[in-house]
């Protein structure tokens, strides 16, 4: 089944503490990105990747990393999670930036206290 | 700034009437939109397009209106059914760009 996964699904962390949300889809698409969700302000987008190594910043990607070593794999990284960085956040996959469909993973709750 | 935005918060209709949820960009680059709907605890999944070499693109139930000149579109559904309840998120791309609006929640009443 053509899926995208994320882990954990909820996560409820303190402010300073390191964490990395995992993003993995397989569908070999080359685009992935990460986006946040929040209230009024629909999807926002954190980070991209356009193909393996190749990755980029979105309109929000203040306080987050990523990676990209395998196509599949596009990880979430908060170095020092902040308490403005509770959000939903997706994940999503696509054959490119434009003019298609993106395929969302089912979401990561996070709360920093 | 928000270069798509949709207005409504959310939008209630009746089981069987129409419902139309609107959606207004303001970057002319922009030349193809989407709808996607989200259920609660999901992601979002794909609903319908539209190329802006076209006014109107239909599936089933689901139709979407664009108009150019307006920068709008709009997605109805006909006839509403209560498991249509859900987030619709409209998005629009550009070349190496694709923006999201803020949702319109959709609750079709029995």
């Amino acid at each position: 089944e053509a899926q995208v996964t994320q882990n954990p699904r909820y996560l409820i962390t303190v402010t300073g503490k390191k964490l990395t949300v995992t993003c993995s889809q397989n569908m070999n698409h080359e685009y992935m990105s990460w986006y946040r969700q929040d209230p009024g302000l629909g999807l926002r987008q954190i980070y991209y990747s356009m193909n393996v190594e190749v990755t980029d910043k979105g309109d929000v990607p203040e306080g987050y990393k990523v990676s990209r070593k395998e196509k599949r794999n596009f990880p979430l990284i908060l170095e020092s999670p902040s308490p403005n960085q509770t959000s939903l956040y997706f994940c999503a996959s696509s054959s490119g930036i434009s003019y298609n469909e993106q395929f969302f993973g089912p979401g990561t709750r996070l709360t920093v206290l | 700034d928000q270069q798509v935005k949709q207005n409504s918060p959310s939008l209630s209709v009746q089981e069987g009437r129409i419902s139309i949820l609107n959606c207004d960009y303001t970057n002319s680059m922009f030349d193809y939109f989407l709808w996607y709907k989200k259920y609660p605890a999901e992601g979002p999944t794909f609903l319908i397009s539209i190329s802006s070499i076209k006014d109107k693109n239909e599936d089933g139930r689901f139709t979407v209106f664009l108009n150019k000149s307006a920068k709008h579109l709009s997605l109805h559904i006909v006839p509403s059914q209560p498991g249509d309840s859900a987030v619709y998120f409209c998005a629009a791309s550009g070349q190496n760009d694709m923006r999201f609006g803020a949702g319109t929640r959709l609750t079709v009443k029995p």
